[in-house]
């Protein structure tokens, strides 16, 4: 069975400055997919970024990129310039191929943006 | 305009009363989950179907029974709630790409139905 883990329960950052959450899975598949979701105090699901395991290439969006480590099974996000607006909950999610649909979710990391 | 959408947002029953949450999602997508957040914010699937139809059943008691009247919508119905079964309750949604054995790639997230059981 797939695992993921969120090793930070809680992570600070100063208002524009840059912080990495980390997220780290266990699975025996070679093709599946990876996700951030960003869960703010109104408690919806927002995705924020994803990335395909065949793609060496990191996925980025705007000012939120990722680090995929496939052999390290490594799969960190960092957010740049960091505003008020990025204070959430984030959780790293796995989702295997071929009949395995469900998202697998770390425990999530609190992140607080100190004005 | 909503693309998954959730009633009602908040749900507050008496332990042994029977409520359902209802989930529309107007992606045109073809496969619709519920998850289960639990205090500690853990999310965890509970069920999932594509065209109508159950494919994944987690371990979860029989009295939790989805319902997908159509492929737009999925349904949660709870008999004889427990004070357990307090939690958020998120639907989702994804494309299937197609075949069968396709890939069913990002899940889009209701807003979430809060129970409290009392």
């Amino acid at each position: 069975a797939q695992t993921v883990t969120q090793s930070q329960p809680e992570m600070s950052v100063q208002e524009a400055e840059t912080v990495t959450l980390s997220c780290t899975y266990d699975t025996s598949e070679s093709d599946y997919y990876l996700f951030w979701y960003k869960q703010p105090p109104s408690r919806q699901m927002i995705l924020v970024i994803r990335q395909e395991a065949y793609k060496q290439q990191n996925a980025t969006e705007n000012r939120f990129s990722v680090n995929f480590q496939k052999a390290a099974k490594s799969f960190s996000l960092k957010i740049s310039d960091s505003q008020l607006g990025d204070a959430a909950m984030y959780f790293c999610a796995y989702k295997g191929n071929f009949g395995n649909e469900k998202l697998t979710f770390g425990t999530g990391t609190r992140l607080t943006i100190i004005p | 305009d909503t693309a998954v959408s959730q009633t009602p947002k908040y749900l507050v029953t008496q332990m042994g009363n029977d409520k359902s949450i209802k989930c529309e999602q107007n992606l045109g997508h073809d496969t619709m989950y519920w998850y289960k957040q639990d205090s500690k914010k853990f999310l965890k699937i509970m069920f999932s179907y594509n065209n109508k139809e159950l494919i994944i059943n987690e371990t979860v008691p029989n009295r939790f029974s989805p319902k997908s009247p159509d492929k737009a919508h999925l349904n949660l119905h709870i008999n004889s709630l427990e004070l357990g079964d307090s939690a958020v309750y998120f639907c989702a949604s994804s494309q299937d790409r197609g075949t069968p054995g396709g890939r069913r790639e990002t899940q889009y997230f209701g807003p979430g139905t809060r129970l409290l059981v009392l």
